[in-house]
C-alpha cells in the first residue's frame, strides 16, 4: 500500500479552468502538507493542516483552496488556473508538525 | 529571513568514490535538519536526519555532519553507486506549534560508471 497517494499523477488543463488534486495518507499521521516544486526543483510549502485544521498558509493566492475532510485526506482545489501554476505539487504527511515527513509521488500540473 | 542553500548545483562523481554534498543554513534557531533524495518522477525520500544537539550521525553508507558554528550541514555518501544518482535536498526545521520544513535548492548528484 502506498503511504501517501496523490491523484492524478499528471494533469494538463487550459488557463481559466478549475481543477482539484487529491491526497490520502494511510500512516495515521496528524499533519498533512502541500508543497509546490517549480521548474528549478525548488520546494516551497503552501499549506499545512493538523487534525483537519489549517495551521500554515504561506501567502498562496486565494485561488488555491485546501480542504481536509478528515485527517487522512488533504485535497487542493485551484480556481482560474494560470500559466504560472504549472509545477509539480507534492502532498506530504507527518506524525506531528515539522518532523518525519513522508511525501507522495507528486502531481505534475501543466496549464496551457 | 531564513534560508537554506546549497553551495553547488551539480556534483559528478565516479562510481565507488565518496560523495560530499554541502549545505548552508541561515536560521540559527533551527534545531532539526534532514537530507532528502529525489529521484526522477518521484517525491523526496528521507535519507537521514540530525538534531542540533549532535554534530554527526551515521546511517548505512551515509553520514550527516552538522557544524552549528558556521551553520553548515553536509551529507557524505560512501562508495557512491549509480542508484545514488538523484537530486539531494537539505531541509531545516525549527521546533514550534506551526513548524515546517524549509528546503534548500537541491543539488544533482550524477554518478559516472
Amino acid at each position: 500500500d502506498t503511504a501517501v497517494s496523490q491523484t492524478p499523477k499528471y494533469l494538463v488543463t487550459q488557463m481559466g479552468n478549475d481543477k482539484s488534486i487529491k491526497c490520502e495518507q494511510n500512516l495515521g499521521h496528524d499533519t498533512m502538507y502541500w508543497y509546490k516544486q517549480d521548474s528549478k526543483k525548488f520546494l516551497k510549502i503552501m499549506f499545512s493542516y493538523n487534525n483537519k485544521e489549517l495551521i500554515i498558509n504561506e501567502t498562496v493566492p486565494n485561488r488555491f483552496s485546501p480542504k481536509s475532510p478528515d485527517k487522512a485526506h488533504l485535497n487542493l482545489h485551484i480556481n482560474s488556473l494560470e500559466l504560472g501554476d504549472s509545477a509539480v505539487y507534492f502532498c506530504a504527511s507527518s506524525p506531528r508538525t515539522g518532523a518525519g515527513y513522508t511525501f507522495g509521488s507528486g502531481t505534475r500540473l501543466t496549464v496551457v | 529571513g531564513e534560508s537554506v542553500g546549497l553551495h553547488l548545483p551539480t556534483l559528478s562523481v565516479q562510481e565507488g568514490d565518496n560523495s560530499i554534498i554541502n549545505c548552508a543554513y541561515s536560521n540559527s534557531a533551527s534545531d532539526y535538519f534532514i537530507w532528502y533524495k529525489q529521484e526522477s518522477g518521484k517525491g523526496p525520500q528521507f535519507i537521514i536526519d540530525i538534531r542540533s544537539n549532535m554534530d554527526k550521525r551515521q546511517g548505512q553508507r551515509v553520514t550527516v555532519l552538522l557544524n552549528k558554528t558556521v551553520k553548515h550541514l553536509s551529507l557524505q555518501i560512501a562508495a557512491t553507486q549509480p542508484g545514488d544518482s538523484a537530486v539531494y535536498f537539505c531541509a531545516e526545521n525549527r521546533a514550534g506549534a506551526n513548524s515546517k520544513l524549509t528546503f534548500g535548492k537541491g543539488i544533482t548528484l550524477s554518478v559516472r560508471p
